[in-house]
């Protein structure tokens, strides 16, 4: 079964330098996350997403921006990036009927290390 | 302030013991309450959820407890195996207003001995 792709799986940036993360979402999933965990952390609510439109915010810094296209896909991008930003990010996508009970499904993630 | 508080933080069991991870919260908002496993380099996977209205959800050796009263729900893992051996997160959501938007536990890493 297809599962929710993110790109890059590693990237290695510099202080204040920019990032792009890429998540591709389960085929007819109409929701999409975006969650950072830090070193052995739990992982944050950043953002959502419900049929291409903003449905949710969360602990995501104003440097920090995302969106979702046409096709679905979703982009967190990082800008003035700082070492705390360090972490694995996750995206997950979901049916709103299923995210309603807490079931999502997450990607492999994206680790995002500031140097 | 972590909203939801999970217990304990690493757990070390014998193959084919019982493992036992605990939860509590404050917000009376939350009405489901899912747990998820996470493997090392993985994004956690949905492992069994419960709302407040049912005491008990068994499936397979995986049962998680509800004490609504309390505010507090457990995850039983039954003949642990070594193959359990991950880090455990049970989280909350406030359904209907925030689709999918989860408030995790700080997480237990399971280790189950062969």
């Amino acid at each position: 079964a297809a599962g929710v792709i993110q790109s890059p799986r590693h990237l290695i940036k510099e202080k204040r330098e920019t990032a792009t993360l890429k998540c591709y979402p389960i085929p007819r999933h109409d929701t999409v996350y975006w969650y950072q965990q830090g070193p052995g952390q739990d992982p944050q609510f950043l953002i959502s997403f419900y049929e291409k439109m903003q449905s949710d915010k969360g602990s995501i810094p104003d440097r920090f921006s995302a969106q979702q296209f046409s096709d679905y896909h979703s982009e967190l991008n990082m800008s003035s990036l700082e070492l705390g930003d360090s972490a694995l990010y996750f995206c997950a996508s979901s049916s709103l009927v299923r995210a309603n009970t807490g079931e999502l499904f997450f990607g492999e993630g994206s680790r995002l290390t500031v140097l | 302030q972590q909203q939801v508080k999970q217990s304990p933080q690493s757990l070390i069991v014998q193959k084919g013991g019982i493992s036992i991870i605990n939860c509590a919260y404050e917000n009376t908002a939350f009405d489901y309450f899912p747990w998820y496993q996470q493997f090392p380099g993985k994004g956690p996977a949905l492992l069994i959820a419960i709302r407040p209205d049912v005491s008990e959800k068994k499936e397979g050796r995986f049962t998680i407890s509800f004490n609504k009263s309390a505010k507090q729900f457990s995850l039983h893992i039954m003949d642990s195996q070594p193959g359990d051996s991950a880090t455990y997160f049970c989280a909350a959501l406030a359904g209907g207003t925030s689709y999918g938007k989860l408030t995790f536990g700080q997480g237990t890493i399971l280790t189950v001995h062969p």
